[in-house]
């Protein structure tokens, strides 16, 4: 089976970047997924990338993923406090059983 | 709705006693998830439909779980004789054909707790 291993815990300042990073084991997933979860609120897809890239940037969020290392991070600029949440990482196979494995999240909080 | 609707949003119950979730997915996506997520960690994949493909139960941790969906709509998982290690917050997610596998909408979850 996957891992996912993620940090716990990480604090910024605001106006700061964070770097989040994510590493897994299975080297057939497809896709990587970022996922932010807030307080008391179920998870939203944030972005993802294809396993044949390097790099994927949206708005103030940039996904990295070294293929060779196995590892993914998700770099937020200009970090909000509204940025304060739990993110998680995940890998998904295109073929065979078409379900996430999840890391165990990395909570992101952001000092004012 | 717009959104994955799950019901209950908590549920109280004691040991021994079974438990019924509810999944309202988004109308039109034909795959549904549950997801477990115990306080501090990740999600532990239970069960996964696809349309009127057999369910994939490969995630369901004892034969105290089960879960049934009506057609492409409704699921509702089930877990009879809840122990104290079931409590958790049980994550629906549903999924639209032709997106890449992992582009999952979630609900709210069901937290659930056994005394």
């Amino acid at each position: 089976g996957e891992d996912v291993e993620q940090s716990l815990f990480l604090s910024v300042r605001e106006g700061d970047s964070s770097v989040i990073n994510c590493t897994y084991t299975d080297s057939s997933s497809t896709y990587l997924y970022w996922y932010k979860q807030e307080p008391g609120a179920g998870l939203q897809l944030l972005t993802y990338i294809f396993s044949n890239m390097d790099m994927k940037q949206d708005q103030r969020l940039t996904v990295l993923l070294n293929k060779k290392d196995k590892h993914l991070s998700l770099r937020i600029a200009d970090t909000q406090t509204g940025d304060s949440a739990i993110y998680f990482c995940a890998g998904a196979r295109d073929t065979g059983r078409r379900a996430l494995t999840f890391g165990s999240g990395t909570r992101l909080q952001v000092q004012p | 709705g717009a959104g994955v609707s799950q019901s209950p949003s908590n549920k109280v119950t004691e040991k021994g006693k079974d438990v019924e979730l509810r999944c309202d997915p988004i109308s039109g996506h034909t795959a549904l998830y549950w997801y477990r997520q115990r306080l501090g960690q990740g999600l532990e994949f239970l069960i996964y439909f696809q349309g009127n493909s057999a369910p994939d139960k490969s995630g369901l941790p004892s034969d105290r779980f089960s879960a049934e969906r009506t057609g492409e709509s409704v699921s509702t998982l089930t877990i009879q004789r809840t122990q104290q290690e079931d409590s958790a917050v049980y994550l629906c997610a549903s999924s639209f054909p032709g997106r890449s596998p992992g582009e999952l909408f979630f609900g709210e979850g069901s937290r659930l707790t056994v005394l």
